[in-house]
């Protein structure tokens, strides 16, 4: 079975800094998908970013990059030029290639950010 | 209406009630999903259906029952719920693939 790891519960950075949350996971599978989700505290949660096992290059979103380390097994998440409605809950997930699309959710990192 | 929406999105029941909650989604997908959100606990994948079919029933008690009569639509029926039931649930859907999950805003289900 797959386990997502996020091991830091909480995380704080100064508006217009970079943070970056660790996330790692384990999984023997070798086609796969990695999120992070961002939910804020309205609670709708929306995809921040995602990135396929199989490319190498690292997904990037605007502001929002990963740095995907497959033989690592790990996807942290680059939050550049830290803005305050970033605060929020923010998950890794990890889905594998097959019928039903089921995510497997890392425990969270709330992330505030500072004025 | 646009994305996924969940009604109600607040609820307080007994143990002894019976309630639905209802989730439809407006993105054309073909896959959706019941999570339940716990303080200090991962979010836990219940149920998922794709192309109305249950692909997916995570050992979840029979106290919960899930209905998807459409591709649109997805309930989760429940029963004589237990105070630890108390959690956010969450309703997603997907177009099947490997694709991103749209989340709806969620029901705060509280048990008595």
């Amino acid at each position: 079975a797959q386990t997502v790891t996020q091991s830091q519960p909480e995380m704080s950075v100064q508006e217009a800094e970079t943070v970056t949350l660790s996330c790692t996971y384990d999984t023997s599978e070798n086609n796969y998908y990695l999120f992070w989700y961002k939910q804020p505290p309205s609670r709708q949660m929306i995809l921040v970013i995602r990135q396929e096992a199989y490319k190498q290059q690292n997904a990037t979103e605007n502001r929002f990059s990963v740095n995907f380390q497959k033989a690592a097994k790990s996807f942290s998440l680059k939050i550049s030029d830290s803005q305050l409605g970033d605060t929020a809950m923010y998950f890794c997930a990890f889905m594998k290639q097959e019928y039903g699309n089921k995510l497997v959710f890392g425990a969270g990192t709330i992330l505030r950010v500072k004025s | 209406e646009t994305g996924v929406t969940q009604t109600p999105r607040h609820l307080v029941m007994g143990m002894t009630n019976k309630k639905s909650l209802k989730c439809e989604q407006h993105l054309g997908h073909n896959a959706m999903y019941w999570y339940k959100q716990s303080a200090k606990k991962p979010l836990e994948l219940m149920f998922v259906y794709s192309l109305e079919e249950r692909v997916e029933n995570n050992s979840v008690p029979s106290r919960f029952s899930p209905e998807c009569p459409n591709s649109s639509h997805l309930f989760l029926h429940l029963h004589t719920l237990q105070p630890e039931d108390s959690a956010l649930y969450l309703c997603a859907s997907s177009q099947d693939g490997g694709n991103e999950q749209f989340f709806g805003p969620g029901t705060r289900l509280t048990v008595l």
